[in-house]
């Protein structure tokens, strides 16, 4: 069956940076797009950025352009999403998503919470 | 402040129908970008509804149906049940953003 695996949850200092994965299984790893989407504690969904795994190509939120970079990881068919600089807003849970703008995210990872605090 | 506007919160009884709207702009819903539509029960992730404005992937019950015209979508809820009682989200892209966006989300809470 098809599943997002997404690493485990992270607690880092303000500056500090992150690198979550999000490894695919159960259908062809390059035919599809992945998303990244997060949730702050109590809030709605925020868009992060995505990565065509084919071209490698990617598009980033405009307000994370400059922290924020997606690769990835043909041989393991695994996604990273790598933020920077952490802030403590950006304190959320983070998930991956299978798809583009077109198409809809139709499978999710687990998500990872990601906690910055001093 | 979302760039698609959806109602903080609906309400229904078991067996009505429901609609939640997005309403956007004509960069996003106005410029021809379709609307996906996301259903998020608490601590978990959000399921794909809708996708394309108005079609349901598979094992999504046709109790679940999506419009869309001009700047507007809505999502269509009928024969309500206990187990709707969720966050519903609608997405699309922008292109002044050059990027995806979510409304802010509508609660719906079955009566």
């Amino acid at each position: 069956q098809i599943q997002l695996v997404q690493s485990g949850g992270e607690v880092k200092k303000p500056g500090a940076s992150v690198q979550i994965s999000c490894k695919a299984s159960g259908y062809t790893f390059s035919s599809y797009d992945i998303s990244w989407v997060r949730q702050a504690p109590g809030q709605g969904l925020e868009w992060v950025g995505w990565i065509s795994v084919y071209s490698g190509k990617t598009n980033y939120a405009r307000r994370l352009q400059g922290r924020v970079t997606m690769t990835t990881d043909r041989s393991t068919d695994t996604v990273y999403m790598e933020l920077r600089t952490l802030r403590s807003d950006d304190t959320a849970v983070y998930y991956c998503g299978r798809g583009g703008y077109m198409t809809g995210y139709d499978y999710w990872g687990q998500g990872t919470l990601v906690t910055v605090s001093s | 402040q979302s760039v698609l506007t959806q109602p903080p919160s609906v309400s229904g009884a078991p067996g009505q129908r429901v609609t939640i709207s997005c309403t956007g702009s004509s960069s996003n819903l106005g410029a021809g970008y379709d609307v996906h539509w996301y259903q998020q029960l608490p601590g978990t992730a959000p399921k794909l509804l809708i996708s394309r404005s108005t079609n349901r992937p598979s094992g999504v019950p046709d109790r679940f149906s999506g419009s869309k015209s001009g700047t507007s979508a809505s999502l269509a809820i009928t024969g309500l049940q206990a187990e709707d009682e969720a966050d519903y989200y609608c997405q699309s892209y922008d292109s002044s953003l050059s990027g995806v966006v979510f409304g802010g989300g509508t609660k719906l809470t079955v009566l």
